[in-house]
C-alpha cells in the first residue's frame, strides 16, 4: 500500500515567519494530495488540497505544490499567525478515495 | 454540506464488553465511509473502507472480527469493538464521500473510547 512520510514533526517559527511542511509518497499511481489542519481533540478541517494534473495551488497565505517526479509536496504557510498552531497532516489518495495519512507536523506560532 | 456526525463523542467501557460507535452523513448520502483510528499525538490510520450494502475492506493487520463494521444505509455506517481491551482505547474517527468518484472526504468529529 502508499507510505507517506512526513516532515519536521514539530516545528516552532515566529509570527509573521513562513512555515514549509514537506511530505514523500511511495506510490506513483496517488493522484490527489489534502492537507488537513488538527486541532486537539477535533476532526481534521481540510484546508488545500492538489491535483496530479497540478503542479502548485495557491490560496492566500496558504499554497501547496506537487513534484511527482520526485513524489513529493509541501504545504506552504506564509505570514503565519498563532490561529496557525496545530497538527498539519498531509496525505496521499489514488482517487479511489482511501487516504493514507503522513506522520503529522505540530506547529507552534510563537507570538 | 456535507456534514457528518458520531454518536457518541465519548465512551468508557469495561474490558471484554462490545460498544457500538455511529457514522452518518447528515445531509448527503455516502456510498462510501472510512473508518480510522488515531492514538495520542500520532497519525489517522486508516482501519477500513465501507460501502454500502457490501463488506467492509479491511487494511492489512486490522482483525474484522474484532472490528465489525456495518453500512446499511448510504447515510449511516456503525463500528462495534467486540472485546475491548485497553489497548483498543484510541480515538475513532469516520469520514465520507459523497460518491466513488469524488476526492474529498468529510470527517465526523471522532468518538473518544477508554476501556477500563
Amino acid at each position: 500500500g502508499e507510505n507517506v512520510e512526513q516532515h519536521p514533526s514539530t516545528l516552532s517559527v515566529q509570527e509573521g515567519d513562513s512555515a514549509v511542511i514537506k511530505c514523500t509518497y511511495s506510490d506513483s499511481a496517488s493522484n490527489y494530495f489534502p492537507w488537513y489542519k488538527q486541532e486537539l481533540g477535533k476532526r481534521p478541517q481540510l484546508i488545500i488540497d492538489i491535483r496530479s494534473n497540478v503542479g502548485e495551488k495557491k490560496d492566500q497565505r496558504i499554497a501547496v505544490t506537487l513534484n511527482k517526479t520526485a513524489k513529493h509536496f509541501s504545504l506552504h504557510i506564509t505570514e503565519t499567525q498563532p490561529e496557525d498552531s496545530a497538527v498539519y497532516f498531509c496525505a496521499a489518495s489514488t482517487g479511489g478515495n482511501q487516504f493514507y495519512f503522513g506522520t503529522g507536523t505540530s506547529l507552534t506560532v510563537i507570538p | 454540506g456535507a456534514v457528518v456526525s458520531q454518536h457518541p463523542s465519548w465512551v468508557i467501557c469495561k474490558s471484554g464488553t462490545s460498544v457500538k460507535i455511529e457514522c452518518r452523513s447528515l445531509d448527503f448520502q455516502a456510498t462510501t465511509m472510512f473508518w480510522y483510528r488515531q492514538f495520542p499525538k500520532q497519525s489517522l490510520m486508516l482501519m477500513a473502507t465501507s460501502n454500502e450494502g457490501s463488506k467492509a475492506t479491511y487494511e492489512q493487520g486490522v482483525e474484522k472480527d474484532k472490528f465489525l463494521i456495518n453500512h446499511a444505509s448510504l447515510t449511516l455506517s456503525t463500528l462495534t469493538v467486540t472485546s475491548a481491551h485497553p489497548e483498543d482505547s484510541s480515538f475513532y474517527i469516520c469520514s465520507a464521500s459523497v460518491h466513488s468518484t469524488s476526492y474529498e472526504q468529510y470527517f465526523g468529529p471522532g468518538t473518544r473510547l477508554t476501556v477500563t
